[in-house]
């Protein structure tokens, strides 16, 4: 079976411009969570979706990053107008939740953000 | 806030002797999980700890979650040159549903 799948791999952006990262969640898991990890560092969470809804969007680090799940699988993180301290690696993990118990979290390749 | 307080941040072992990490929490953790980064992969689930005092063993690998479940450890006999790689710790605070996750512990195999 799938596992989750990111793209792009890599992205390389100019100061100033949008980008558009996406994730593709395994089938049937409900909950999506979006990472940033700079480079030796760990975990940093972003935002949390359970279905299409995103009960915890605390992580996120300014009002440029926002992030959508549609149709209960794919999800999108938009950084608008990036600046060089958003380069980093962002990692999409999914989950197959449930409200008795967590389960592991399945790791994306990451999408390594380059800003210039 | 919550947090996770996971030492060392860095071990640097002669390959075949032993490594630990250790995570703990400021909040009482319903699970905790252990996962495994290669160098420029991404975080890999290991094992998830639910009772208290649990112990769980993968081959060279000991894990374990403390009595009071706010702390745990991640030991390796006799690492290997795989073994390489960062290791965290997730836990799952309460009835919450998000994963409070150490800082990581890099394991460092000198040659």
């Amino acid at each position: 079976g799938a596992g989750v799948s990111q793209s792009p791999s890599n992205k390389v952006t100019e100061k100033g411009k949008d980008v558009e990262l996406r994730c593709d969640p395994i089938s049937g898991h409900t909950a999506l969570y979006w990472y940033r990890q700079s480079l030796g560092q760990g975990l940093e969470f972003l935002i949390y979706f359970q279905g299409n809804s995103a009960p915890d969007k605390s992580g996120l680090p300014s009002d440029r990053f926002s992030a959508e799940r549609t149709g209960g699988s794919v999800s999108t993180l938009t950084i608008q107008r990036t600046q060089q301290e958003d380069s980093a690696v962002y990692l999409c993990a999914s989950s197959k939740e449930s409200t008795s118990r967590v389960n592991e979290q399945f790791f994306g390749p990451g999408t390594r953000l380059t800003v210039l | 806030g919550q947090q996770v307080m996971q030492i060392p941040q860095y071990q640097h072992v002669q390959e075949g002797e032993d490594f630990t990490t250790y995570c703990n929490s400021s909040t009482t953790l319903s699970n905790i999980q252990w996962y495994k980064q290669r160098p420029g992969g991404h975080p890999v689930f290991l094992i998830q700890l639910v009772k208290s005092g649990e112990v769980k063993k993968q081959k060279r690998l000991t894990f374990q979650f403390g009595e009071a479940k706010k702390n745990s450890s991640l030991h390796i006999t006799a690492t290997q040159t795989t073994d390489v790689g960062t290791y965290f710790c997730a836990g799952l605070p309460g009835s919450n549903y998000q994963l409070i996750w150490g800082a990581g512990t890099k394991l460092i195999i000198k040659p």
